[in-house]
This record gives C-alpha cells, structure tokens and sequence, in this order.
C-alpha cells in the first residue's frame, strides 16, 4: 500500500522565514500535486509536478523520483501563507483515482 | 465560471436521517470526486465518476451512494446517516481521471460540514 508521509506535522515561524515542507511517498508515481488549505477549508491546487521543479511566486516545489521525495518551499513567509499544506501522489500502477494517495497534511503558522 | 460548488455548506443530521449532498463544475470536465476530509487524517476517496454514466468506489465507499446525473452534476446520498460519518465532504473535478498516464490537476469545491448526532 503506498504511504504518503509528510513532515513535519505542525510548523510556526515567524514573517519572512524560509520554509521547507516534505513528503515523501512508498511507491512509484506519475504525478504529486500540492495543494493549500486555508483555515476557512478551501482547498487549492498549488503545483503539479512528475519531474524536477516548478517555481510560482514565491513557492518552489522540487521532486527527485528516485528517492521518492518532494519538497515544497516558502520563500519571504508572510502571515498569508498560514495553511495546510497537502502532499498528494498519483501512483504509477494505480488503474484509477482510487489510487490517489494524499498525506495528512503539515499545518503551518506565519507569525508576524 | 464558479468552478465546482457544493451544497450545502452546513448540515446537521439525526443518526439514521438521509440526505444527499449536491456538487456541481461549469469547466466542462470529464471527471469527478468525493472524498471525506477527517482530524488527523488525509483526505480520503468515496466514490468517483471517471466521465458521465460511469461511478467507481473509492477507498471508503460503505454507507454512501453517487449518482452522476450528467455532466455538470454529481451527488453523494448518505440513506441513513451515522456518527460515523461526520466529516467534511469536498467533491472535486478534473479534465479527466487522474491515472499511471496522466497528471490532471483537480478542482476542489468549498466542502460541506457534516455532524450527525
């Protein structure tokens, strides 16, 4: 069964830090999505990613299929940028959207 | 567009009451989703409709039916509610179904908060 795991679970930094938020996942995939939480529950792609990196606004997110891992980075962190933030992979053998995998989710706080 | 909307935001239920939860994309999208969003766990699939006319269970389908009315539309009934499914509930949409060749991004809509007592 492929396992999504992120860490950490919980981060609070203050205005302008950089953050790193990571994922890592069990098996082989075609695609990882992250995606954004706010507090009032929407939720929103940010990045689709199968290779490489992709970089908007002040997110960059990274991918190194051959060790199953993803990154995803804050850059100048504002207070805005409070979230969830959610790992989710497509695995490479999966038939069907039941094997969309996504992990619990790193709750982030920006301090001012 | 409004994207994918749901309705309705807020339901309270009665343990063995039913009701049906609507959602709705205007993006002329192929395929569609529900998934049940629990504390302390990631989102999980119930049910999901590769394009108009076909449903398939996802990985916690047990107590809920779908019905994909049409393109647009695509519903998740609850016949008789329990504790156990309250939850928040996102119906989500994509090009096309998400699989080992394709990365198709997914719209969420805003979720409906469900609490049966």
């Amino acid at each position: 069964k492929n396992e999504v795991e992120q860490s950490p679970q919980n981060l609070t930094a203050q205005e302008g830090e950089f953050i790193t938020i990571n994922c890592s996942y069990s098996v082989g995939i075609s695609a990882l999505h992250w995606l954004q939480q706010h507090p009032g529950g929407g939720i929103v792609s940010l990045f689709m990613l199968s290779s490489g990196k992709k970089k908007h606004g002040r997110l960059i997110a990274t991918i190194n299929i051959q060790e199953k891992h993803s990154s995803l980075h804050i850059t100048a962190s504002h207070p805005r940028d409070s979230a969830v933030y959610i790992c989710a992979v497509i695995p490479y053998s999966g038939g069907g959207a039941d094997g969309l995998t996504f992990g619990k989710g790193t709750h982030l706080i920006i301090q001012p | 567009n409004a994207g994918v909307t749901q309705t309705p935001k807020f339901q309270v239920l009665k343990t063995g009451q039913s009701m049906t939860l609507q959602c709705a994309q205007d993006m002329n999208h192929n395929s569609m989703y529900w998934y049940r969003q629990d504390p302390g766990m990631g989102l999980r699939l119930i049910y999901y409709s590769a394009s108009e006319g076909t449903t398939d269970k996802g990985e916690v389908p047990n107590g809920y039916n779908v019905s994909r009315l049409n393109k647009r539309e695509f519903s998740l009934r609850l016949e008789s509610a329990a504790p156990s499914q309250t939850s928040v509930y996102f119906c989500a949409s994509s090009v096309w179904l998400a699989g080992p060749f394709s990365d198709n991004e997914q719209f969420f809509g805003p979720g409906t908060r469900l609490t049966v007592l």
